[in-house]
């Protein structure tokens, strides 16, 4: 069964709008939470590494101030798009893993944004 | 850095055909090697694993031979069915294990 639930799995709204988005596992804590984004019939991009109880980190290129990212708990981040204009809408999708070496990261069945 | 390179697609296939879909990589040290697979719409399914040279990862009659002399990890399928219609990225977990590094994804598209 999932073992990361991502909600919601669908936004559309209007330009100017804040969009939350949770990620969680369900079975397990994780320390560590991955954010993605993918452009159409590309791979997956890594926006951020979702730390508990610290900040995150981010990759080069993608803007702290428009994807903020909190991790509340061990089974718990958010992804909130500030602000979001058409150029962000995208498919979105967290990871988590299990401590351990080789440990596969678990996906989220990620969110589809559309700003309008 | 880490990458991975995989055969781009799409991949068209009639069913029952044999599937191979090829994937390398770079990286320093000893990292472990997954295949996963995106329906349309969907997140992505953990299909298989490996964590060290030599392991054989298999499901669903999909399977992958970590070998690091030729540092590949090719996706393999004796038969294929309208089912596994799907986007199969191959990736790569660094030593750490923070860091996972995907190829570009191969679509595989099987007709009836």
């Amino acid at each position: 069964g999932a073992v990361v639930s991502q909600h919601p799995s669908r936004v559309i709204c209007k330009s100017g709008t804040s969009v939350k988005i949770e990620c969680r596992s369900l079975d397990f804590q994780a320390t560590t939470m991955f954010w993605y984004r993918q452009f159409p019939k590309q791979s997956l991009m890594l926006m951020a590494t979702s730390n508990e109880g610290s900040k995150a980190t981010y990759e080069q290129g993608v803007e702290k101030d428009k994807f903020l990212i909190n991790h509340a708990s061990l089974t718990l981040s958010t992804l909130t798009v500030t602000s979001a204009h058409p150029e962000d809408s995208s498919f979105y999708i967290c990871s988590a893993s299990r401590q351990g070496v080789g440990q596969p990261q678990h996906f989220g069945d990620g969110t589809r944004l559309s700003i309008l | 850095g880490d990458s991975v390179t995989q055969m781009e697609g799409p991949v068209t296939l009639s069913e029952e055909a044999f599937l191979t879909i090829n994937c390398t990589y770079t990286a320093t040290g000893y990292p472990s090697l997954f295949w996963y697979v995106q329906y349309p719409g969907e997140g992505l399914q953990l299909l298989l694993k490996a964590t060290k040279a030599d392991d054989k990862g298999s499901n669903k009659g999909f399977e992958a031979t970590y070998r690091k002399e030729t540092t590949s990890f090719h996706l393999e399928k004796g038969s294929v069915q309208v089912s596994d219609s799907a986007v199969y990225f191959c990736a790569l977990l660094n030593n750490a294990g923070n860091m996972l590094t995907f190829g570009g994804g191969t679509r595989l598209m099987v007709k009836p």
